[in-house]
């Protein structure tokens, strides 16, 4: 069985600066991929960034990087430069054929980010 | 065409109305979702549909009905629903395959009365 773990239910950071979001999974698949949405008040799952359980580098996608450690199974989302409308919930998930490669969700961390 | 839309973005209903969801794409996906998240928690499968047939029921109770009358469209009927049910629901399409993101749409704010 698959699981997403995300261990920080709220977060503060503080406007410019960097915030690491913590996420750990398990799955006996060696195939999956594991994904970062963001989830403003408004209600809309907006897609952040990809990591393929193959790729040697971690992703980057503008201000937002994972850091992919596949021995400890973790994929935390780094966010540079820290804006307000950084302020949301950030859902780790994954896929992998185990599931039906259905979409897995952790259960959210809620960032504030402070002016 | 990256979007995927969902109508009504707000609804209220009485328990015996019958009303319907509806979302659409247009990004060639043959793999499309309904998700029901309740508030502070993460979305929860309802239905999976692939190549326009259902694929995935989690188990949800028959008051919630869906219908995909084509590869760009997904509809929820809901009837008889209860309180409990209020809540966000969420429509997603992808391409098949544990490499590909889902892509979801704005969402339907169900009240039930």
């Amino acid at each position: 069985a698959q699981k997403i773990t995300q261990t920080q239910p709220g977060m503060f950071v503080q406007e410019k600066e960097a915030v690491t979001l913590d996420c750990t999974y398990d799955t006996s698949d060696p195939s999956y991929g594991l994904f970062w949405y963001k989830q403003p008040s408004s209600g809309e799952m907006i897609f952040l960034i990809y990591q393929g359980s193959y790729d040697q580098q971690n992703a980057t996608e503008g201000r937002y990087s994972l850091n992919f450690q596949k021995a400890r199974k973790s994929a935390n989302l780094v966010i540079s430069a820290s804006q307000l409308g950084d302020s949301a919930m950030y859902f780790c998930a994954m896929r992998d054929n185990n599931a039906g490669n259905m979409l897995t969700f952790g259960g959210g961390t809620r960032l504030m980010v402070k002016p | 065409d990256t979007e995927v839309t969902q109508t009504p973005k707000h609804l209220v209903m009485g328990m015996t109305n019958k009303k319907s969801l509806k979302c659409e794409q247009h990004m060639g996906h043959r793999a499309m979702y309904w998700y029901k998240q309740k508030a502070k928690k993460p979305p929860e499968l309802m239905f999976v549909y692939s190549y326009e047939k259902l694929s995935i029921n989690e188990s949800v109770p028959s008051r919630f009905s869906p219908e995909c009358p084509n590869s760009s469209l997904l509809n929820l009927h809901l009837h008889a629903l209860q309180p409990e049910d209020s809540a966000l629901y969420l429509c997603a399409s992808s391409l098949l395959g544990v490499w590909n993101e889902q892509f979801f749409g704005p969402g339907t704010r169900l009240t039930v009365l």
